[in-house]
């Protein structure tokens, strides 16, 4: 499975959107982009997950590169409750060995 | 629906005692998987399965024995606890096919002195 490489922290204002970055240039072609977060100590939390079209759900948009190789996990508005650490993590199928493998995060600070 | 559910919240061990952490999953899942994490750090895969009966290696796997005996149970036992498997251990499922997201338990918080 490919590696990803995030920023360590970053901050946001409440109510402005957080962009979290994500770079994954050795993804391969059957690979999805996944995210994750974890609030506190708690398990994580799915979010979202994609292959190549950008997509959209009630929590956050992913926006994917055309190459790829990158993407951007969007919270359109954040809340203090939305800080958390946020994991990018990409892999194949789990039918075809697919691990899912957490990398270090970024830790979003959201600030009143 | 209760998702999954991992026991107990809360362990201390002493170095050289044996136990076994549950995890139990109602979702039908196929694939479940362990995942340690250490203060500071991202969760690290010790072992998973992609089924009944079958168990496999992750990141991590010294120390640790697994079975999947049936779908909806897969526990995690340490033989011989070691101070250095002070963690928080969390369990998690998904259907294996496709690429379903992970489902994740809260977590069991074992200290080994």
């Amino acid at each position: 499975d490919a590696k990803t490489t995030q920023p360590t922290s970053m901050d946001c204002a409440e109510g402005r959107a957080a962009n979290l970055p994500c770079n994954h240039s050795t993804i391969s072609g059957n690979e999805y982009v996944y995210w994750y977060r974890q609030i506190h100590s708690q398990g994580p939390q799915y979010i979202i997950h994609g292959l190549k079209n950008n997509e959209t759900n009630e929590m956050a948009s992913l926006i994917i590169t055309e190459d790829r190789k990158s993407s951007t996990l969007i919270l359109p508005h954040a809340t203090l409750r939305d800080t958390a650490v946020y994991y990018c993590i990409v892999r194949v199928p789990y039918n075809q060995g697919g691990k899912l493998i957490f990398g270090q995060g970024t830790e979003l600070s959201v600030k009143p | 629906n209760a998702g999954v559910t991992q026991t107990p919240k809360f362990q201390v061990l002493k170095t050289g005692q044996s136990m076994t952490l549950q995890c139990a999953q109602d979702m039908n899942h196929e694939y479940m998987s362990w995942y340690r994490q250490d203060p500071g750090m991202g969760l690290r895969l010790i072992h998973y399965s992609v089924g009944a009966g079958i168990t496999d290696q992750g990141e991590v796997p010294n120390g640790y024995n697994v079975s999947r005996s049936t779908t909806e149970d897969f526990p995690l036992r340490l033989l011989s606890a070691a101070p250095s498997q002070t963690s928080v251990y969390f369990c998690a499922s998904s259907y294996s096919r496709g690429y379903s997201p992970l489902h994740f338990g809260n977590g069991t918080r074992l200290t080994v002195t």
